[in-house]
């Protein structure tokens, strides 16, 4: 089976361009979930997508946003990029069915350097 | 969700049991214990849960104390791959696709 595959896995951006990021879940994962690494902060939640809606939202600003499609593969998107907002983005799925498979599995990771 | 509370640092010698603390002394009644590890610039893997039973699976044992304050991550027999931080989150079982990572335990496996 396939694991939880990122694209791209490196990325450069220039401060206040925009970046999409993609990430494709196991097949027959309907929840999406979005972290963000960064040596300071550790490791925190973003948001949730499930079935194509936001489920739940971390603490982060407006500038990021992200989507879920039909197929369950989602993206996310910065706008108006910031030097602190560079970092490895990372995405992880799960299948959340009857048998409670609650445990999320993770992807490689995108990491972003903002300049 | 409750918090938790890890050692910063471990040190294991190879083929050796690998016992990772954690407390979570404000656990509440049904709330989960996961365990994850992230091995260096990889994305974070999923190692076991666990609510009340000691479980058991091809990675690792989870044994959660009878007051559920606190368990025990065992790994049997450490080998070097097994060099990773390694965190101890709690939740319920709606907010496991939130995941609230603390630091961790820098667990370090040595010759």
């Amino acid at each position: 089976k396939a694991g939880v595959t990122q694209t791209p896995r490196y990325l450069i951006k220039t401060r206040g361009q925009q970046v999409t990021l993609s990430c494709s879940p196991i097949s027959g994962h309907r929840s999406v979930s979005w972290y963000q690494q960064t040596p300071g902060q550790g490791l925190q939640f973003l948001f949730e997508y499930f079935s194509e809606t936001q489920r739940n939202k971390g603490n982060f600003p407006g500038r990021f946003s992200g989507r879920q499609f039909s197929n369950s593969r989602s993206e996310m998107n910065v706008s108006t990029l910031e030097l602190g907002d560079s970092a490895l983005y990372l995405c992880a799925s799960s299948r959340e069915d009857l048998l409670s498979s609650y445990e999320q599995y993770f992807g490689p990771g995108t990491r972003l350097t903002v300049t | 969700d409750a918090k938790t509370t890890q050692p910063p640092s471990m040190d294991c010698a190879e083929g050796r049991a690998a016992n990772l603390p954690c407390n979570h002394s404000t656990i509440s009644g049904n709330e989960y214990v996961y365990w994850y590890r992230q091995i260096h610039s990889q994305g974070p893997q999923y190692i076991i849960h666990g609510l009340k039973n000691n479980e058991t699976n091809e990675m690792a044992s989870l044994i959660i104390t009878e007051d559920r304050k606190s368990s025990t991550l065992i790994l049997p027999h450490a080998t070097l791959r097994d060099t990773a931080v390694y965190y101890c989150i709690v939740g319920y079982t709606g907010t496991a696709s939130k995941l609230t990572f603390g630091t961790g335990t820098r667990l370090q496996v040595t010759l």
